[in-house]
């Protein structure tokens, strides 16, 4: 199956900083990205769709000023987490769709996941 | 009432039991189901879709009942690989996720 890469898978950082998770697709272009949360035990939740060379679209609840989102290439997106505090500690989780083959498809595959941690 | 609903668990087997659980749905007009396996940290990973027939993928058979808006997931067999957590995913616009059921498999 298709390939997403994060980078970093686990980061530890302190209140106030800025955190940038990278999500890669390598083996086809991802049109579209998504952005997920996961707190412990509980379900993964949608962050944000971004569709490549346009703006993301947010869920209700999710401070696009707080998440920024870019999608400027089809292999690539990012998120960064602005002044970042301890309550955004969680495990965040990309997924791409896109073509394969040619194709559009409508799989989402995951990243691995990359683990925050704010002191 | 939350979109996709599962009973926690945990479920703990012996291995090469059966184990099976539920997952309920709100949305009445979705139309697309899937099995999701996630272990400890990390991503979750496709295990099946979840047709209307019902299907079956070796010893993992899922089902869909429309009328009660549940799909259901049955473990045949179990083997100590299969501990892991299952999500349940309704994909409407987006794929909605419930909080997943843990299944413990044990010697």
């Amino acid at each position: 199956g298709a390939v997403v890469s994060q980078h970093p898978s686990r980061v530890i950082c302190k209140s106030g900083t800025s955190v940038k998770i990278e999500c890669r697709s390598l083996d086809f272009q991802a049109t579209t990205m998504f952005w997920y949360r996961q707190f412990p035990k509980q379900s993964l939740m949608l962050m944000a769709t971004s569709n490549e060379g346009s703006k993301a679209t947010y869920e209700q609840g999710v401070e696009k000023d707080k998440f920024l989102i870019n999608h400027a290439s089809l292999t690539l997106s990012t998120l960064t987490v602005t002044s970042a505090h301890p309550e955004d500690s969680s495990f965040y989780i990309c997924s791409a769709r896109g073509l394969a083959d040619g194709v559009t498809s409508d799989t989402q595959y995951f990243g691995p996941g990359t683990r925050l941690t704010v002191l | 009432r939350k979109e996709v609903e599962q009973d926690p668990g945990p479920f703990n087997v012996p291995e090469g039991a059966t184990v099976a659980f539920n997952c309920t749905y709100s949305n009445s007009a979705s139309q697309s189901f899937f099995w999701y396996r996630q272990d400890c940290r990390k991503e979750p990973k496709l295990l099946m879709s979840v047709y209307s027939s019902g299907n079956e993928d070796g010893r993992f058979t899922a089902q869909l009942n429309r009328a009660s808006q549940y799909i259901s997931l049955l473990i045949r067999d179990s083997k100590l690989s299969d501990s892991a957590t299952y999500l349940c995913v309704v994909n409407d616009y987006k794929l909605s996720f419930g909080a997943g059921t843990t299944v413990t498999v044990r010697a």
